[in-house]
């Protein structure tokens, strides 16, 4: 079985501040894909980011930046210089590569506050 | 792109009448397609799986009979409720998947059900 967990339920920064989302994951796979999505107002879900547990480079996107730490089991994703834009719940998920038909288990969310 | 179409974007509806809601991958081909439900300030749970051509696989505790799920073409999947109850209020999320095995799902901007 699978488990993510986002700590943090709720973050307010205020703009052009750097901030943090925290995630860390529990599963017996060996192999699995980690995502992040981003939930705004509206409700779409928009894909982010899809890591590999083969691959822990770090990456980075612009202003967005991943840590992947096999080691800890952990996903954290940073945004620097925070923009109100920004504002929305942050999701973290993953997905055993192993074996056919496999579901993605999500966190429980960040949302993410950026005052003005 | 990946771009993943719901309609309607949001239903009220009577107690007792059935809601159908579709989702349609615009510009690729899902082989699988997922249906999701997420409560207020709660993440997403995986209602069921569907596959082009085959029934359905739903998750343990969602009832088949009220949520039917119909996976016509590689590119349409409908999600219908039957006799809807107020606690099936709720918004509804669909993905896609464009490939086979283990890949990113994306998602739709989602429906609002309200039954009164």
């Amino acid at each position: 079985a699978q488990k993510v967990t986002q700590a943090q339920t709720e973050i307010s920064v205020v703009e052009k501040e750097d901030v943090t989302l925290d995630c860390v994951y529990e599963t017996r796979d060996t192999t699995y894909y980690l995502f992040w999505y981003k939930q705004p107002p509206s409700g779409e879900l928009v894909f982010l980011i899809r890591r590999n547990s083969f691959d822990e480079q770090n990456e980075i996107s612009g202003r967005y930046s991943w840590n992947f730490q096999k080691s800890t089991s952990s996903f954290n994703f940073t945004i620097t210089a925070s923009q109100v834009v920004d504002s929305a719940v942050y999701f973290c998920a993953l997905t055993p590569l192993s074996g056919g038909y496999q579901k993605v288990t999500f966190g429980t969310g960040t949302k993410l506050q950026v005052i003005p | 792109g990946a771009v993943v179409s719901q309609h309607p974007s949001w239903v009220i509806c009577k107690s007792g009448t059935s809601v159908k809601i579709e989702c349609r991958s615009l510009d690729f081909q899902a082989t699988t397609m997922f249906w999701y439900r997420q409560f207020p300030k709660q993440s997403l749970m995986l209602m069921a799986t569907s596959n082009e051509g085959s029934k359905a696989t739903y998750e343990q505790g969602v009832e088949k009979d009220k949520f039917l799920i119909n996976h016509a073409s590689l590119t349409l999947s409908t999600l219908t409720v039957t006799s809807a109850h107020p606690e099936d209020s709720s918004f509804y999320i669909c993905s896609a998947r464009k490939g086979v095995g283990t890949d990113t799902q994306y998602f739709g901007p989602g429906t609002r059900l309200t039954v009164l």
